[in-house]
């Protein structure tokens, strides 16, 4: 157990529809990463934040924002859902931002199905 | 535009053989990643390398960075199965983070 945890750890949804998936990091960590996994696209950094701020930003679409609230929880909302959405989202986190070396723990994943 | 390649994609390999995972990157770099997923399962953190020559060791496997040479490699040293899983180098750069396709490795008796 990494200590990361992701809600809900399935969703099914229609094309079209917004979602928001929610990743609760290890006590103390201050870094959230999104990621994106498929079998088109295959791993892809999405987003991190640290102690409430953006600072590294990847193949995010406009479609997508995610945000960390102070509790440091984050969430990451899709919307206008396309079946090319579909995949294994990721959170992971970290104590350190990117100044220092960051040992990313990983939470089990939201597989999202959009039909 | 940063591209990572790994190779092999696939490998097979008997328990107590060694072989080594490349990762290639197309521009400089801020650090390098190794991580491990077993079927089905999460990612997990194995080396985070940030320097020219770093190298860092855990249990049988080994990696190293050349940014010279845009190249890391992981070298595995007397495979046992449980290190059977798909293996993937991510690099970072200006705050974005690029992986390869991953390598999967299945280690047989």
């Amino acid at each position: 157990d990494s200590g990361v945890t992701q809600t809900p750890k399935h969703l099914i949804t229609a094309t079209g529809q917004r979602v928001t998936l929610r990743c609760s990091p290890r006590s103390g960590d201050l870094s959230v990463y999104w990621y994106q996994q498929s079998l088109d696209q295959g791993l892809q950094f999405l987003i991190q934040y640290y102690n409430g701020e953006e600072r590294a930003k990847g193949n995010i679409l406009e479609r997508f924002s995610a945000q960390q609230f102070p509790d440091l929880h984050s969430e990451l909302n899709l919307s206008s859902l396309e079946l090319g959405d579909s995949a294994l989202y990721f959170c992971a986190s970290s104590g350190m931002g990117l100044a220092g070396v960051d040992t990313q723990y990983f939470g089990p994943g939201t597989r999202l199905t959009v039909l | 535009e940063l591209k990572v390649e790994q190779n092999p994609l696939f490998l097979s390999m008997q328990e107590g053989k060694n072989y080594t995972i490349y990762c290639n990157y197309s521009t400089t770099s801020d650090r390098l990643y190794w991580y491990r997923q077993d079927p089905g399962k999460s990612l997990e953190s194995l080396f985070v390398l940030l320097s020219n020559g770093a190298v860092k060791q855990e249990g049988r496997l080994m990696a190293s960075l050349d940014t010279k040479a845009r190249l890391s490699t992981l070298h595995i040293t007397a495979a046992v199965h449980d290190l059977s899983a798909t293996y993937f180098c991510a690099v970072m750069r200006n705050n974005d983070m690029r992986f390869g396709a991953g390598t999967r490795l299945t280690v047989k008796p």
